[in-house]
């Protein structure tokens, strides 16, 4: 079975520092890992993904990952908070295919000035 | 935007009522999710289609039902509601080709409140 856990519910950042999300996943298969963030009101949107490729993943807005197998981690991260990254954050897990993803509990980051 | 359209956005109803919630995949999409948003249970899925088939179920009650048409579009039926279906309904498409099929794209949900 498949398990994610993202460790902090919230996270405080002042403007400009650096942001760390941290997901630790449990997968039996090599595992597909996803980071979704969810603006207040709005759907999922999709910042990266890690599909068996490099493990250090870009994404949109200045986020990247980094997939460590011996760790089982994947951790976001973010050299310089802006006010606009404020949202809740989603780690997810799935077996790859057309398969469903697990999701953790979520973080949610906050950023002040 | 995802390409993912989920209607209606809001939804008030009564307890013990019955509601439809839709939705429309990406162009070409052949794949439907249907996930459950709530805050003692968080992000959970409830059940996927796959061109029209049942492929997979999770966490979904029996008195909730789902299908896909042959247009690709969805539908989730929820009936004898109760105040604890209060939730973000989301629906996700995947693609089929070899860079999108590992990819879930999120419509932006139906918000569901049962009084």
């Amino acid at each position: 079975a498949q398990s994610v856990t993202q460790l902090g519910s919230h996270v405080s950042v002042s403007e400009g520092a650096l942001v760390l999300l941290r997901c630790n996943y449990s997968s039996s298969v090599p595992p597909y890992l996803f980071w979704y963030v969810q603006y207040p009101n709005q759907g999922l949107q999709l910042l990266l993904k890690y599909t068996s490729a490099a493990t250090l993943v870009k994404g949109i807005n200045g986020f990247e990952a980094e997939f460590k197998k011996s760790e089982t981690s994947f951790h976001l991260t973010k050299p310089s908070a802006h006010m606009s990254d404020a949202a809740e954050y989603f780690c997810a897990v799935s077996d790859g295919g057309y398969n469903k993803l697990i999701f953790g509990a979520g973080t949610r980051l906050a950023v002040h000035p | 935007d995802s390409g993912v359209t989920q209607t209606p956005k809001h939804l008030i109803t009564a307890t013990g009522q019955r509601v439809t919630l839709r939705c429309s995949p990406r162009s070409g999409d052949l794949s439907v999710y249907w996930y459950q948003q709530s805050l003692d249970q968080g992000l959970q899925f409830l059940i996927q289609y796959y061109n029209g088939e049942e492929r997979a179920k999770g966490n979904i009650l029996e008195r909730f039902s789902a299908q896909q048409f042959p247009d690709l579009h969805s539908e989730l039926n929820l009936s004898s509601l109760e105040l604890g279906d209060s939730a973000l309904y989301f629906c996700a498409s995947s693609g089929t080709g070899q860079g999108t099929k590992n990819i879930q794209y999120f419509g932006a949900g139906t918000r569901l409140s049962v009084l």
